[in-house]
């Protein structure tokens, strides 16, 4: 079955330097969505890509699709105390199945 | 609008013990999805409702857990015979759902279960 591996599983970093995850998925994805979830919380939708090559903002966030559509990444620049929590990708496969596959996630924690 | 809710928030039963979970998902959202999360963990999944029907169960851990959907609205999980191992968050999802689309899943808090 499909899978989903993010890389690191863990991240620390001091406050303002940035930060990359990365998504790698065992097929071709017909999308991405990325999660974040905050400490105690449950995650919450932050976007999603669906063309080959795409690049989308969200203020300080960068979210990527790979060319193949079989990988994804998110940076965030000058990293804040607000960032912290777990970011997870999502993919779903190009063959009409509906079930989005969550990464395994990396969690982000913030150096003061 | 109100979002997803669950029911309990927490729940702590004995070992053997059967349990229900629900879930009710946000208005006129046809698909509905059951994860477990372990502590320090990722996002299980256990199975997922298309309106009443349920078109992948795969993710059942087990005979012990069974999920239904009534009125392609709430949605029940129970775990008979619980075991230590059961003890997790679990969360619901909803989303539109509509073949061929991927739409946002928007999670509910989730039902910390305790197994002692």
């Amino acid at each position: 079955g499909q899978q989903v591996m993010q890389i690191p599983q863990y991240q620390h970093v001091q406050e303002g330097e940035d930060f990359t995850t990365y998504c790698n998925s065992s097929t071709t994805l017909s999308n991405i969505q990325w999660y974040k979830q905050r400490p105690g919380g449950h995650p919450v939708f932050l976007i999603q890509l669906v063309k080959s090559g795409e690049v989308k903002k969200q203020k300080r966030l960068t979210f990527q699709f790979g060319e193949a559509k079989k990988n994804s990444s998110l940076h965030i620049t000058a990293t804040q105390t607000t960032d912290v929590g777990t970011y997870f990708c999502a993919g779903r496969g190009v063959f009409g199945n509906e079930k989005l596959t969550f990464g395994t996630g990396t969690r982000l924690t913030i150096i003061p | 609008g109100a979002g997803v809710s669950q029911s309990p928030s927490n729940k702590v039963t004995e070992k053997g013990k059967d349990v229900e979970l629900r879930c009710d998902p946000i208005s006129g959202h046809t698909a509905l999805y059951w994860y477990r999360q372990r502590l320090g963990q990722g996002l299980e999944f256990l199975i997922y409702f298309q309106g009443n029907s349920a078109p992948d169960k795969s993710g059942l851990p087990s005979d012990r857990f069974s999920a239904e959907r009534t009125g392609e609205s709430v949605s029940t999980l129970t775990i008979q015979r619980t075991q230590q191992e059961d003890s997790a968050v679990y969360l619901c999802a909803s989303s539109l759902g509509e073949m061929g689309r991927t739409y946002e899943q928007y999670f509910g808090p989730g039902t910390r279960l305790t197994v002692t």
